[in-house]
């Protein structure tokens, strides 16, 4: 089955103390993306990628890290997670030449930094 | 980013029509988007149309446009239970990037 998985799916952690999120597709896309969802304020970009090793900013990247060294993979990273980042997370991934609409969304993460 | 705004709540009967409203900036052709947000699941696209259309239709969901005023609805002939969600506008920036609305909480009541 085609699918985008994350984990974890529920995170609650301190202010300061490193997390990865991971993400992982099964469709061999080429483009990866992370998005975050805030109440009021819909779905705004962090970071995104192109294929392996090419990764660019998004709307709001402040406060996180990507890497993408494997096609399949595109772990968001919060090197010191403060409370503005919680948040419900997606990643999405869409093959090169596919339409946006043809973007896969994953099942969110919801994380919460106290 | 390109903007697009959106009602927060929508509180319907059930066997009723919702209507979804949007607006969007973007003056050159592009796609627009309805996505639904069940909760505790990702996002589900759930219809779009093309910038030079005026109108959709797929089953129960009818699209309109109207580019004069860059607004769009979503209709949901006989709303039901299930079709309780958050429902998100979203318009093409680019191949690969979506820009969203808020999101409208629709709540069906019985």
């Amino acid at each position: 089955e085609a699918q985008v998985t994350q984990n974890p799916r529920y995170l609650i952690t301190v202010t300061g103390k490193k997390l990865t999120v991971t993400c992982s597709q099964n469709m061999n896309h080429e483009y990866m993306s992370w998005y975050r969802q805030d109440p009021g304020l819909g779905l705004r970009q962090i970071y995104y990628s192109m294929n392996v090793e090419v990764t660019d900013k998004g709307d709001v990247p402040e406060g996180y890290k990507v890497s993408r060294k494997e096609k399949r993979n595109f772990p968001l990273i919060l090197e010191s997670p403060s409370p503005n980042q919680t948040s419900l997370y997606f990643c999405a991934s869409q093959s090169r030449g596919a339409g946006v609409h043809e973007q896969y969304f994953g099942p969110g993460t919801r994380l919460t930094v106290t | 980013g390109e903007d697009v705004e959106q009602s927060l709540f929508l509180s319907v009967r059930e066997g009723d029509s919702s209507v979804i409203n949007c607006t969007y900036t973007d003056s050159s052709s592009t796609y627009l988007y309805w996505y639904k947000q069940e909760p505790g699941a990702g996002l589900q696209l759930l219809t779009y149309i093309f910038s030079n259309m005026d109108m959709k239709q797929d089953q129960r969901l009818t699209v309109l446009l109207n580019k004069k005023d860059k607004h769009l609805s979503l209709r949901i002939a006989d709303t039901q239970t299930g079709d309780s969600a958050i429902y998100f506008c979203a318009e093409r920036e680019n191949d690969y990037k979506l820009s969203f609305g808020a999101g409208t909480t629709v709540t069906v009541r019985a």
